[in-house]
Parts: C-alpha cells; structure tokens; sequence
C-alpha cells in the first residue's frame, strides 16, 4: 500500500530557482528518506531523517519532518539542469523491518537552463 | 560504492514464458528487495529477504516467486509470464534502513 504522496507531482522552475517538494504519510515511521530517480535508471538514495530529527542539511538538500503533521519537505536550493528527475518519499514503518520501505508516486522535476 | 547488479537491462519475452530476473550485490548486505515500477502506481513490493533461502512476501507476489541461494544473489522468477507483468523491475538490497539500488530491468511482454 502507498504510504507517502508527494506534492506536487511535477514541478517547472528555472535553472537557479530553488525546488521544493512535499510528502506526507499516514502512520508512525522509523524514518523517511528521499531518493532520486533519473529517466530509466534505478534509484539513488538522497538522505535520511530519523523521526526524532526535525531538519537534515546535505550540500544543496534541505530536508525537514513534522511528525505531528505527518509530512516531510526536500528542498534543493540553486538548482540546475542537472537536478532533472523525479524525487521519491519512501517511509520506514515503526516497528517495521530494516530497508522495507513504502515508497510515493514522486515529483517530476524540470529544471530549465 | 555498493553495487547492486542486475542481469539485463531490456527484456522482451512472449506470454507464457517463464523469466529470471537476476541481481547480484557486492557489499555483503543481509537484505535484498524486488519492487515493480508503474506509470501513476509508484514503486510496489514485490518480495523481499531478509537471508540466504529466506523470503517473504510484499505487497503484490502473485505471479512471481523469488530465490536467494546465496547472500549475494536475489532472483525474481516469472512462472508464466502475462501481459499484465510489462513493467520496470527494480532490485535493492540494504544493510542500515537506506535501500541502494540497480539500474532497473525493462521488462515487456507480448
């Protein structure tokens, strides 16, 4: 079953702007992680951010979690044409198993020269 | 860097047959995945394991087996293969909760 959406499901910026995506989840987790996918390709894990972290920094990603809300934002700031991809949410389950990950639908990212 | 490889990259086979699709992982890692991608359906579960001749079941296994005689080696196997089963495959194995990934098989059939 599909635990995270991400919000929105494609997004258009200019080459410079910052990109933010949003995700949301419906039961306790572990943790959540953002991954991301080139066209065709596998995969690639981001970050991770532990339920009892609030904000996780790495290079140009800024990822931030409210547990009360149940959401969780990936931000990429100074984007570049290089950063075109979709960009997944995937939740770890309280009390689940290690890497069994339910993952969302994903953010279609655009970045314009 | 782990690896995670998978065997074939672009499949076509002919409903009915049966398919292996293989994936091999370098960094000794204890838990190994096979999801499906679909267009508007996201990443789904298909097995995973957890240990050598280990499985357990995800969220869509009808239609497919799995086997993992070695630690490194996770195959998803097609008995019969349907129309409906045109999909990317993907394989991940993982260690610490965060899932590295293969570079997907396309598979199509006809």
């Amino acid at each position: 079953s599909q635990q995270g959406e991400e919000d929105p499901q494609a997004l258009s910026i200019q080459e410079g702007e910052n990109a933010t995506m949003n995700c949301s989840y419906k039961t306790s987790i572990n943790n959540l992680q953002w991954y991301r996918q080139n066209s065709g390709r596998g995969l690639v894990h981001l970050i991770l951010i532990r339920s009892n972290e609030r904000e996780k920094h790495s290079g140009r990603l800024r990822v931030t979690l409210d547990t009360s809300k149940k959401s969780s934002s990936l931000l990429i700031t100074a984007s570049r044409a290089a950063d075109t991809a979709s960009y997944f949410c995937a939740t770890g389950a309280l009390g689940g198993s290690q890497g069994n990950l339910i993952f969302g639908k994903g953010t279609k990212l655009s970045v314009k020269p | 860097d782990v690896k995670v490889t998978q065997s074939s990259r672009y499949l076509v086979k002919r409903t009915g047959e049966k398919v292996f699709l293989e994936c091999v992982q370098d960094m000794d890692h204890e838990n190994m995945f096979w999801y499906r991608q679909d267009p508007g359906l996201g990443l789904r579960l298909i097995y995973f394991s957890y240990d050598v001749k280990m499985k357990e079941k995800g969220d869509i296994p009808e239609g497919y087996s799995v086997s993992r005689e070695k630690k490194e080696r996770f195959s998803l196997i097609l008995e019969s293969a349907s129309t409906n089963q045109t999909s990317m495959y993907l394989c991940a194995s993982s260690f610490s909760g965060e899932l590295f990934f293969g570079e997907g098989s396309r598979l199509t059939v006809l």
